[in-house]
């Protein structure tokens, strides 16, 4: 079975530049979730989908950062424009379906360093 | 808002030590927890978890982690660890009602030959 697929793996980019990272969970998966790990920290969330829902936003910064799952499938998360503390990595995850007892599957994340 | 702590940031050990990874967390009610791995160039793995039922659970490779609820800990335990451990660990908890995964900070974990 594949696991979470997440592009691109790594991106280096100008503070002020717009950057997108997408992301492909575990097929039959109806949870997504986007994570932000800084260095020397554990992941902390930044969006959770139910299917094409974000039912928990409250950790994305929105002035800058949007996200979408369009068909409840696949998503795409949007920084615009970046500022240099957002460098991290970016990591997706997808559970079945949400609840309680779930185990979240990760994604490899993508390496974002703005300069 | 819940919190998890582990107080472990850099671990050295040689090989066939045994190794406790400390982890506690500040939600009073229901739990889930977790132990998660990433190996130098990998992603996170799931080691581990506990949902409910007896407290000692067991993982892959060796791993175990006991949940102490009076202590409000949940930590990981291998008996002789192996260079291949090598990896960060990250503890996480979801507490009850809620789907809020909330890690640790992780510990870093070095096994020399």
């Amino acid at each position: 079975e594949a696991g979470v697929v997440q592009s691109p793996r790594y991106k280096i980019i100008e503070k002020k530049q717009p950057v997108a990272f997408w992301c492909n969970p575990i097929s039959g998966h109806n949870t997504l979730y986007w994570y932000r790990q800084n260095l020397g920290q554990g992941p902390e969330l930044l969006i959770r989908y139910e299917n094409e829902e974000a039912v928990d936003d409250s950790q994305l910064p929105k002035d800058r950062f949007s996200a979408e799952r369009l068909k409840g499938v696949d998503s795409t998360l949007k920084i615009q424009p970046a500022e240099l503390g957002d460098s991290a990595v970016y990591l997706c995850a997808s559970s079945l379906g949400g609840t309680f007892q779930e185990t979240q599957y990760f994604g490899p994340g993508t390496r974002l360093l703005v300069l | 808002a819940q919190s998890v702590s582990q107080h472990n940031h850099h671990v050295i050990l040689s090989e066939a030590a045994s190794l406790e990874l400390g982890c506690n967390y500040s939600y009073g009610g229901t739990v889930n927890l977790f132990w998660y791995v990433q190996y130098p160039g990998q992603h996170l793995q799931l080691l581990l978890k506990y949902f409910s039922g007896d407290p000692l659970v067991k993982g892959i490779k060796g791993f175990e982690a006991e949940f102490i609820k009076s202590k409000f800990s949940f930590n990981l335990r291998k008996p002789s660890v192996q260079w291949s451990d090598t990896a960060e660990y990250f503890c996480a908890v979801k507490n009850g009602g809620g789907n809020k995964l909330t890690f640790g900070t992780g510990t870093q974990l070095k096994v020399e030959l």
